[in-house]
């Protein structure tokens, strides 16, 4: 156990459908990661925070897709009209921004069936 | 954009041999991760590397800069080594938060 949790662990639904998925990173960490992992492959990179701010997105971030972390702890990644595609595990990831190359904590991922 | 390739894909051994896993990258690196995912997904954080080499236990993490290269290594293996192992770098030049993941190589190691 990392210390990052997420919920729901899984998730089965139907295409066209809403989501909503849940990182409650380490509290002390000020940065928070957003990964997707495919079967197969590794993890690619979403979208990060530091605090609330959300400082980057990857282009596999399409309008359908927001996330957002209010108040600086918890983040939300919400996945609006899911698609066949958006099935794959959904990782997060906090840290403390201490210097360029501070070591990530991974949770346990969502996994995600859209079917 | 920087392409991470690891080698090999998959990786059968027999418990006691030294495994190494090799990981290559195409652009300059601020820092070099191993983490290791087992099954069900959860990722654990091995090694953090900027250069030369470190040791935790039974791995080691060795990154050649100018190459453009790194390896991991398990000295006597056992089942429990079983799991996929990722590499993963962030740019020189690029974001503080952006990985860039190597595929992964996944490794059984036989009682």
């Amino acid at each position: 156990d990392t210390g990052v949790s997420q919920d729901p662990r899984h998730k089965i639904t139907k295409r066209g459908q809403n989501v909503t998925f849940r990182c409650d990173p380490i509290s002390e960490h000020n940065r928070l990661y957003w990964y997707r992992q495919t079967l197969g492959q590794g993890p690619e990179f979403l979208t990060y925070f530091q605090n609330e701010a959300q400082l980057e997105k990857s282009r596999l971030l399409s309008d359908r897709f927001s996330a957002e972390r209010p108040k600086g702890s918890f983040s939300t990644l919400e996945i609006q009209r899911t698609e066949q595609g958006d099935s794959a595990m959904y990782l997060c990831a906090s840290s403390l921004a201490r210097t360029p190359s501070e070591t990530q904590y991974f949770g346990p991922g969502t996994r995600l069936l859209v079917l | 954009k920087n392409e991470v390739e690891q080698s090999p894909q998959n990786l059968t051994a027999q418990e006691g041999e030294f495994i190494t896993i090799n990981c290559s990258y195409s652009v300059g690196i601020s820092a070099l991760h191993w983490l290791q995912q087992h099954p069900g997904g959860g990722i654990v954080s091995l090694f953090m590397l900027s250069s030369g080499k470190k040791k935790h236990g039974r791995l080691i993490a060795t990154i050649n800069i100018q190459e453009k290269h790194s390896s991991l290594h398990i000295t006597a293996s056992h089942p429990r080594d079983s799991a996929v192992y990722i590499c993963a770098v962030r740019d020189y030049g690029g974001s503080q938060g952006n990985l860039i993941f190597g595929k992964g190589t996944k490794l059984s190691v036989k009682p």
